[in-house]
C-alpha cells in the first residue's frame, strides 16, 4: 500500500515555464488537496476536490489549475511558473472532507520547486 | 474564515522534559483540531487529533487539550525523546470548511 505519491521530488523551473506535480493515491479516498508550505506560514490550500470530476479553489488558487478524472490521480498544473511559486507542494488525501467526517488525511512526501 | 495561530515558533528542551505548544483558532463553528508532526524531508503525519465535545485526549506520552470557550487547544509532550524532534503544527476545521493550518513549531530535544 503505497499511499500517496508525489512526482517529481525536486523540480526547477524557468520563469515563465509550465509543469505538472503529479498525485496519485491507492486508499480510494475521495477527497484530496493540494497545499503549499513557506517558511513561518504554515500549510496553506491551493485547490481541493470531493470526487471525481469535481474540484474547487482553496485559500492561494491563483496562478494553478487542477483536474480529477479519476479518484486515484489528482495533478496540479503551473500554468506559467512565477519566483514567488517557489515552495514545497504536498498533496493530500483522506476519506472525505476533513471538517465533514473528521478522517486523517494522509500527505505524500512533497516537491520542492524552484522557480528562477 | 477560520485563523489559526501557534506559539511558539520554535522551542527546545533537553531530553526527558515536557514541551507544550498552543494554537488558537477564529472560527467558533470549528470541531475538529488534528495535529501533525512533520520530520524532515517529509509529508506531515497526524499523531492526535480532538473533536469539540472532548476537553482532552491522550495517547501515550502525548496528549491534547481543547478550551472551547475561549478557542484554544494545546499538545503536550511528556519525556521528550530525540526522535520528537521535527515541526509540529496545529489545524482546525468545521463540517462545511477545509483544514486551516498554524504556521507550525520547529521542536528540538537535546540529548
Amino acid at each position: 500500500n503505497a499511499g500517496v505519491t508525489q512526482t517529481p521530488k525536486f523540480q526547477v523551473l524557468k520563469t515563465g515555464q509550465s509543469m505538472t506535480l503529479q498525485c496519485a493515491q491507492d486508499m480510494n479516498h475521495e477527497y484530496m488537496s493540494w497545499y503549499r508550505q513557506d517558511p513561518g506560514m504554515g500549510l496553506r490550500l491551493i485547490h481541493y476536490s470531493v470526487g471525481a470530476g469535481i474540484t474547487d479553489q482553496g485559500e492561494v488558487p491563483n496562478g494553478y489549475n487542477v483536474s480529477r478524472s479519476t479518484t486515484e490521480d489528482f495533478p496540479l498544473r503551473l500554468l506559467s511558473a512565477a519566483p514567488s511559486q517557489t515552495s514545497v507542494y504536498f498533496c493530500a488525501s483522506s476519506y472525505s472532507r476533513q471538517g465533514a467526517m473528521n478522517t486523517e488525511a494522509f500527505f505524500g512526501q512533497g516537491t520542492r520547486l524552484t522557480v528562477v | 474564515g477560520e485563523n489559526v495561530e501557534q506559539h511558539p515558533s520554535t522551542l527546545s528542551v533537553q531530553e526527558g522534559d515536557s514541551a507544550v505548544i498552543k494554537c488558537t483558532y477564529s472560527d467558533s463553528a470549528s470541531n475538529y483540531f488534528p495535529w501533525y508532526k512533520q520530520e524532515l524531508g517529509k509529508g506531515p503525519q497526524l499523531i492526535i487529533d480532538i473533536r469539540s465535545n472532548v476537553g482532552e485526549k491522550k495517547d501515550q506520552r502525548i496528549a491534547v487539550t481543547l478550551n472551547k470557550t475561549a478557542k484554544h487547544f494545546s499538545l503536550h509532550i511528556t519525556e521528550t525523546q530525540p526522535e520528537d524532534s521535527a515541526v509540529y503544527f496545529c489545524a482546525a476545521s468545521d463540517n462545511n470548511n477545509d483544514m486551516r493550518f498554524g504556521a507550525g513549531t520547529r521542536l528540538t530535544v537535546k540529548p
